[in-house]
C-alpha cells in the first residue's frame, strides 16, 4: 500500500542497548523527518533528510543517528539507549522543503527504555 | 528562535458550545498548520494557512490567521463529542529550508 509506514510499532527495550527504528515511505518524497513526542512538549524535529545521504541535526539530535542510503527509507538508530529516549517516535515525509510544503505522518512507534 | 505557545492546553467543554484555541508564535512565519491526534494515533492535518487574513473551514472547525499579530485561531462551533482530541499548531520556521515548530497541544475533551 502507498504511504508512510514505520516499524515496529512498539517497542521495549533495555538501557544502553541499541535500538533502530525504520522508516519507509511510497510517495518518492525528497524530504523525511524524525520527531519524538513527550507529554508536554508537543513534538520536536530529532533530524530530518532533503535527499539520499543528505541528513540535518534538528532541535534535539543528541543520542540519535540516522542514515537515507535510500530515498525511501530514512532509519533511526539509537546507539545506547536511555530512559530518556523513552517515547513515541514518528516519522514523516514532504515532497519538498517544509517551507513550501505540507509533511505527511506515519503511525507511530512507541518505544519503552528500561 | 521561533517559540509557538498555544493555549489552553486542557479544554473541557460541553456539547454545543462554542470555544477558540489559541496559537501565538514569537518570529515571522508565513505558513502555519494545524492537526489534529486521537489518541493513539498519528498526526492528520486540517488546515494549511498561508498568508495574512487566511480563513478556512471544515464542518465545525474554522481557522484563521494574522501574521502581523502572529496569531492563529481554531474557532470550534457547538461542539460534538466527535470532536475530542488534541489538536496542535505548527509554524514554519527559518526561511526557504524552514522546519517545523510545534506548539504543546490542545487536549480537547467534549461531554454531553
Amino acid at each position: 500500500d502507498a504511504g508512510i509506514t514505520q516499524s515496529p510499532r512498539y517497542k521495549i527495550t533495555e538501557t544502553g542497548r541499541q535500538v533502530t527504528l525504520m522508516c519507509h515511505q511510497t510517495w518518492s518524497h525528497s524530504y523525511m523527518f524524525w520527531y519524538r513526542q513527550d507529554l508536554g512538549h508537543g513534538l520536536r524535529l530529532i533530524y530530518y533528510s532533503a535527499a539520499a545521504d543528505i541528513t540535518d541535526k534538528g532541535e534535539v539530535p543528541d543520542g540519535y543517528v540516522v542514515s537515507r542510503s535510500k530515498t525511501e527509507n530514512f532509519p533511526l538508530t539509537l546507539e545506547s539507549a536511555t530512559r530518556s529516549q523513552t517515547s513515541v517516535y514518528f516519522c514523516a515525509s514532504s515532497p519538498g522543503t517544509p517551507s513550501y510544503n505540507e509533511q505527511f505522518f506515519g503511525p507511530g512507534t512507541r518505544l519503552t527504555v528500561l | 528562535e521561533l517559540k509557538v505557545e498555544q493555549n489552553p492546553l486542557f479544554l473541557s467543554m460541553q456539547e454545543g458550545k462554542n470555544y477558540t484555541i489559541y496559537c501565538n508564535y514569537s518570529t515571522t512565519s508565513d505558513r502555519l498548520y494545524w492537526y489534529r491526534q486521537d489518541p493513539g494515533k498519528s498526526l492528520e492535518s486540517l488546515f494549511v494557512l498561508l498568508s495574512n487574513g487566511a480563513v478556512k473551514q471544515e464542518g465545525r472547525l474554522m481557522a484563521s490567521l494574522d501574521t502581523k499579530a502572529r496569531l492563529s485561531t481554531l474557532h470550534i462551533t457547538a461542539a460534538v463529542h466527535d470532536l475530542s482530541a488534541t489538536y496542535f499548531c505548527a509554524v514554519v520556521y527559518g526561511g526557504s529550508q524552514g522546519n517545523l515548530i510545534f506548539g504543546k497541544g490542545t487536549k480537547l475533551s467534549v461531554k454531553p
